[in-house]
Formats: C-alpha cells, structure tokens, sequence
C-alpha cells in the first residue's frame, strides 16, 4: 500500500462549487503540505503543518483552506472555485526537522470549469 | 524570496551517455539539498539528498554540492531511456523558515535510444 494517499485523483467540476482534496498518510510524519503545480510555474507552496494544532500559510493560500483531523490526514479545501485553480495538487510528508526529506502523494488533478 | 533556478530544457543526450543538471540557489544558508524525479502526470518521487560539499553517488546518480558557489548538480551515468522525465532541484531553507524546500521548476530530460 501507499504511504502517501490522495483522494480524489482526478475531479471535474464547475466555478463557485465547494470541494475537498483530502491526504492520509502512514508513514507516521508530523509534518504535512499542500502543493499545487502549474505548467512554468513549478511547485508552490499552500499550507503546511507540524502537527494538529499547528497549521500555517504558505505562498499561495489565499482562496484555500485545510483541515488537519489527525496526524494522518490533512485536507484541502477550495470554498469557491474559480479556473485559475485549474491545477495538479500535491500534498506531501516529512518527518524528522534535520532532513525534511518530504515524500509525495500521486497526486490529484482538479479541473475548474 | 528565496530562488532556486534550473534551466528548464529540454535536456537531450542519447542512450548510455552521461546526463548533466545544474541547479543554482540563492539562500547562502541553505544546508539540505535534494533530487527528484517527476514523470509526466505523476507525483516527485526523491533521487537523492545532499548535506555536505563534494560527491554523493548512489548507483548510476551522482549528486555535486558546492556551498561556496551556491551550486548543486545532479549526474545520472549510462542514461537510459527510462531516466526521461523532468528533474526538480529542492532547496531548505534556512533560519525561520527551515520548514520548507523551495523547488526549481525543473529540467525536462530526454534520453534519445
């Protein structure tokens, strides 16, 4: 089984709509982030957390928001799409602070219409 | 805003010769620096990491770190057409925000049969 989960993996759906992305993880990492990738741009950064209590914003979260339900799981959300966040999501582990080797999920692919 | 700059490509060499990425950051802080590999639509997955100046190897992938030119590189030897895929460069961050990688958008790499 996979260590990094991703739900859905792929998602149509239309401007203004609420949706979810959501991660769990096995590997027994404290540390969680969300990442969305576009063509040129690369990876950028949303949100991240140290653990359920700690969430913060990164780059680009202006139009998102998470959830941390547990150590294991972390979601994102998009209260309102709009085409812009047409994107391939990410979301990622770390563990010990010394390395922050960070291990992927496959991914989702949203498509905002 | 911290910078990791890779040049994006294409990369092309043919099949068993020696692939060359470069990787430039502009956090003089910065202490871990890592590999990944990303095929098309799939998720990074980690080549290699490297904390200290000098060589790394690992099989057919040599990682080159120069702190003192802020310089990181990635060597794959006896390239095979499987090693197709865009190669990202990942940087920690130093001081305050030594949470994060900041990545490069990539090198799109080409292994010509």
């Amino acid at each position: 089984d996979a260590d990094v989960t991703q739900t859905p993996r792929n998602r149509i759906t239309k401007t203004g709509k609420r949706i979810m992305l959501e991660c769990s993880q096995t590997k027994g990492h404290d540390r969680m982030y969300w990442y969305r990738q576009d063509p040129g741009l690369g990876l950028r950064l949303i949100y991240y957390s140290f653990d359920v209590k700690d969430i913060n914003k990164g780059e680009i979260s202006d139009g998102y928001s998470v959830s941390r339900q547990a150590q294991a799981k972390f979601s994102l959300s998009l209260e309102s799409a709009i085409p812009n966040q047409t994107a391939l999501y990410f979301c990622a582990t770390a563990g010990t602070p010394s390395t922050d080797t960070q291990y992927f999920g496959p991914g989702t692919r949203l498509t905002v219409l | 805003q911290k910078e990791v700059e890779q040049n994006s490509g294409p990369l092309s060499v043919p099949e068993g010769a020696i692939a060359s990425l470069n990787c430039t950051y502009s956090d003089r802080g910065s202490q871990s620096f890592f590999w990944y590999r990303q095929y098309s639509g799939k998720s990074p997955e980690l080549i290699m990491f490297i904390y200290s100046n000098g060589d790394k190897e690992d099989g057919r992938f040599t990682a080159q770190l120069n702190k003192a030119s802020q310089y990181v590189s990635l060597l794959i030897r006896d390239s095979q057409p499987s090693d197709s895929a865009t190669y990202l460069c990942a940087v920690k961050d130093s001081g305050g925000s030594n949470y994060k990688l900041t990545f490069g958008k990539g090198t799109l790499l080409t292994v010509n049969p």
